[in-house]
């Protein structure tokens, strides 16, 4: 049950897009079609934005978008807003009936 | 809604129990987690129990030491925490599990993510 590697931070300017990568193995990430993507502002509760690697929840904007490619996932976020400034985490299921996040990526909109 | 209870402050070796008191859903008919954070750390993923409480599940570092069950007839879960460490010192969050729908059809109840979270209850161990 080793963490999924995100970057630290990232950042980016109002407008603009940012992507946030999740970087798993062939036995999580790889081999499931379960990445989820998680926001969560300080103080508050994790909000799901992404599941199924690209699947939107109702009343997410489409702003969020995921994406996978072999072993790493990714997050784009497009016409970045100042109230997308928050942490952004991953999860994958990783077999064995066992979930795994990511350590986690602070985003700041510059 | 989500509302756990139960945390506060113990002392290394001790017990507690936490509470997921769930509304506004079927709660017999979703599998359910705890997930926790530590101050100023990521997500970790606790433990898992099915809808009948019939499928349990738990992560290397609690597994012996963490129970989990849930009573439907009261629409809440539990977690009970035995030989409670500093290093659990944590937020601990209920989450429910997202469905998985093929072709959009129900197919099962773990779609492997975490639909709708709790505001989390804080379990602080220390001496």
């Amino acid at each position: 049950q080793s963490a999924l590697t995100q970057p630290a931070s990232v950042s980016g300017s109002p407008g603009q897009s940012i992507t946030i990568s999740c970087s798993g193995t062939s036995s999580d990430v790889g081999k499931y079609d379960a990445v989820a993507w998680y926001q969560q502002n300080p103080g508050k509760a994790p909000k799901l934005l992404i599941y199924e690697d690209t699947k939107r929840p109702s009343g997410i904007s489409d702003r969020f978008s995921g994406s996978k490619s072999g072993n790493t996932a990714s997050l784009t976020i497009s016409g970045l807003q100042s109230e997308d400034g928050a942490d952004y985490y991953c999860s994958s299921y990783a077999g064995s009936s066992t979930m795994v996040f990511g350590g986690g990526t602070k985003l700041t909109v510059l | 809604q989500l509302v756990e209870s139960g945390g506060g402050l113990v002392q290394p070796g001790g017990s507690l129990r936490l509470s997921c008191a769930a509304s506004g859903f079927a709660f017999n008919s979703y599998a359910m987690n705890w997930v926790r954070q530590a101050p100023g750390k990521g997500l970790e993923w606790v433990s898992s129990i099915s809808g009948t409480g019939g499928a349990i599940y738990y992560a290397d570092s609690v597994k012996g030491r963490f129970s989990i069950s849930r009573d439907n007839f009261r629409n809440t879960m539990y977690l009970e925490m035995n030989s409670l460490r500093a290093e659990d010192t944590a937020v601990y969050y209920c989450a429910k599990e997202g469905r998985y729908y093929s072709s959009g059809t129900y197919y099962n109840e773990w779609g492997h993510y975490f639909e709708n979270w709790g505001q989390g209850t804080l379990v602080s161990v220390s001496s």
